[in-house]
């Protein structure tokens, strides 16, 4: 049974470096062919791809917010780390961690964590 | 890349059939058979319904089919049911993922 689940703050100040973490099971991202995405909603809109890597660390990445994302594994911890700098109010959202199936969606995902960006 | 197009809400009676389309580019979903749809109910997780354009997950009633044409994907669902009443997202993958603009289905 393949889980995964969300963790960091729930509020950060703009201009800070906001860093989540997706920690799953079920499955491993040392397998050929597994990925874990990231996507976020803001309150009352559309989802919003950000981020995804591959077992193999290969890395895509969203490209209106390129220059601000970085995405990691730690495959012994089943883990993966999504880091995003210079947040903004606008950033406030929902962001979930998911699994990318075999050819390009995202067929398990995680329950969400509300991020606020407030001062 | 800009969000995939969709209408912002569609309605039907129960055991009508609703459609949503999806509109996008040659280079996204005209350009690759990778459009897939979620379903999102309130407070809730997305839900896989459809991937690879017209494939089901196990489990998914039937009463849920995708297809394409040229630049537009399409989600029907056949035969309404209460439990139908979410918001729906499309998404295609061409070399980075696009989701679309998001439908509210409403049951009358």
């Amino acid at each position: 049974q393949i889980t995964l689940k969300e963790s960091g703050p729930t509020l950060v100040k703009p201009t800070q470096t906001l860093t989540l973490t997706c920690t799953f099971s079920g499955f491993s991202l040392s397998t050929s062919g597994v990925g874990v995405g990231w996507i976020r909603q803001p309150p009352g809109k559309a989802l919003e791809w950000l981020a995804l890597i591959y077992w193999n660390d290969d890395k895509r990445y969203s490209p209106s917010l390129k220059s601000r994302l970085t995405i990691t594994k730690d495959t012994s911890k089943n883990q993966v780390v999504l880091t995003m700098t210079n947040m903004d109010p606008v950033d406030t959202a929902t962001y979930y961690c998911a699994h990318e199936g075999i050819l390009y969606y995202f067929d398990y995902w995680g329950q969400g964590t509300l991020v606020t960006v407030s001062s | 890349q800009s969000a995939l197009t969709q209408p912002r809400s569609v309605s039907g009676s129960p055991g009508q059939s609703v459609t949503i389309s999806c509109t996008g580019t040659s280079s996204d979903v005209g350009g690759y058979n990778y459009v897939s749809w979620y379903q999102q109910h309130p407070g809730k997780a997305p839900k896989l319904m459809i991937y690879d354009v017209s494939k089901r997950p196990s489990g998914v009633p039937d009463r849920f089919s995708g297809s394409k044409s040229g630049n537009t994907a399409s989600l029907t669902i056949s035969g309404l049911q209460a439990e139908d009443e979410a918001d729906y997202y499309c998404c295609s993958y061409a070399g980075s993922y696009v989701f679309g603009t998001g439908t509210k289905v409403t049951v009358l």
